[in-house]
């Protein structure tokens, strides 16, 4: 089993739309969460961070998180075409462990 | 913003060619990081750092190698460059600690003709 599980895509919704993305991980003591947003020939950056059970919101962006189910999400009110993008979660043990990243989600927003 | 730097950006070099990337972090962090990643392809962490003097491998096999003298600089070598060294390598940094925010670089385009 991958460290974490994340659904290639790509996803598509229409413009103004949910997007919801999913993340699973495998390693029961991962204490924090990420979700980078990576355009196309772009490095990765960061949209959210989450430590604690439940949602957190920035503006459109929710992430959720489920430690008990691992798994993390990452929901995109009113989706616009500038979202279009690949997703990264990414999750951290702690102390000296490295952070693991997932392979990305590719999100298409269609006008 | 993170301040993270990398050059050069660009970089078309030939085969058997020594080269150097570049990694500088203003923020004072203990972590650092070389990835590597193709176009549309996931990333493959190379190299990791938690301090002045201290370097590991990462999951993927690398040629390449790593020196971490000062915490602010990070730079990666290639002895003898290869067509198959083609990709993006990005390069990053984290504070020590559960909150770990990665902050990356703009990446170094490296092509071998």
């Amino acid at each position: 089993q991958k460290e974490v599980e994340q659904n290639s895509g790509p996803l598509s919704v229409p413009e103004g739309a949910i997007a919801s993305l999913n993340c699973t991980y495998s390693d029961r003591v991962s204490q924090s969460f990420f979700w980078y947003r990576q355009y196309s020939g772009k490095s990765p950056e960061l949209i959210m961070s989450i430590y604690s059970n439940g949602d957190k919101e920035d503006g459109r962006f929710t992430a959720q998180l489920n430690k008990a189910s691992q798994y993390v999400s990452l929901l995109i009110r009113d989706s616009q075409p500038s979202d279009s993008a690949t997703y990264l979660c990414a999750f951290h043990s702690g102390g000296y462990q490295k952070v693991t990243f997932g392979t990305g989600t590719k999100l298409q927003v269609i006008p | 913003e993170a301040d993270i730097y990398q050059t050069p950006r660009y970089l078309v070099i030939g085969t058997g060619k020594k080269i150097t990337l570049e990694c500088s972090q203003t923020m004072g962090h203990d972590k650092m990081y070389w990835y590597q990643q193709d176009p549309g392809m996931e990333l493959h962490l190379i190299h990791y750092s938690y301090g002045v003097n201290s370097t590991e491998k990462g999951d993927l096999s690398s040629e390449s190698t790593v020196s971490r003298i000062r915490t602010e600089h990070f730079p990666l070598t290639l002895e003898s460059a290869r067509p198959s060294h083609t990709s993006q390598y990005l390069c990053a940094s984290s504070e020590y600690g559960t909150a770990n925010t990665i902050y990356f670089g703009e990446g170094s385009w490296l092509t071998v003709v």
